[in-house]
């Protein structure tokens, strides 16, 4: 199955807070990551976050990291339009060739 | 600084063509790597390098060949296209002391019919 696994879709209201979250199934990793894609552009990293850390905020962004359930999440507060994109989450393995596994993403619309 | 520029944006070939996507980067970057990302699904890894001269096989390099003959350019090859090499695909760069790709190209949308 995949190793990193999110949820499809996200609709939430301008000015509300989302949720966005992810699975992954190697507890080996040590860095996880979450980028937001834009229509028609490349991947930009929003955060990351490393793997004995069980949280960390920059500036309306949150991740929570649970690394018993291996669940992590991205809290975006007071949303705003402009935050509408599909947003990965990235895993990176400490062993074999290090390179980032990514979930399907997870695409969030934002009603104004 | 221009940071990781990818050539052509749009491309579409014939099976059995061949042609090569380019990436640069401006940044001196020891590791550059190749994804491709597909409809609904997250991007995989075709081939990476870590640094000019050593290249190595991701999770999908089937039907792909690189090479980096120098630290700015990772060009990669299809060297005849297949319906199923359909995908857009983004180059990455990070300085080998991270483990972060901070920096992506803007992709390459390529249709092989």
């Amino acid at each position: 199955g995949e190793d990193v696994e999110q949820s499809l879709f996200l609709s939430v209201r301008e000015g509300d807070s989302s949720v966005i979250n992810c699975t992954y199934t190697d507890s080996s990793s040590t860095y996880l990551y979450w980028y937001k894609q834009e229509p028609g552009a490349g991947l930009q990293l929003l955060t990351y976050i490393f793997s004995n850390m069980d949280m960390k905020q920059d500036q309306r962004l949150t991740v929570l990291l649970n690394k018993k359930d291996k669940h992590l999440s991205l809290r975006i507060a007071d949303t705003q339009t402009g935050d509408s994109a599909i947003y990965f989450c990235a895993e990176r393995k400490d062993t074999g060739r290090r390179a980032l596994t990514f979930g399907s993403g997870t695409r969030l619309q934002v009603q104004p | 600084n221009a940071g990781v520029t990818q050539t052509p944006k749009f491309q579409v070939l014939k099976t059995g063509q061949s042609m090569t996507l380019q990436c640069a980067q401006d940044m001196n970057h020891e590791y550059m790597s190749w994804y491709r990302q597909d409809p609904g699904m997250g991007l995989r890894l075709i081939h990476y390098s870590v640094g000019a001269g050593i290249t190595d096989q991701g999770e999908v390099p089937n039907g792909y060949n690189v090479s980096r003959s120098t630290t700015e350019d990772f060009p990669l090859r299809l060297l005849s296209a297949a319906p199923s090499q359909t995908s857009v695909y983004f180059c990455a760069s990070r300085p080998s002391t991270t483990y972060t790709e901070a920096f992506f190209g803007q992709g390459t949308r390529l249709t092989v019919v």
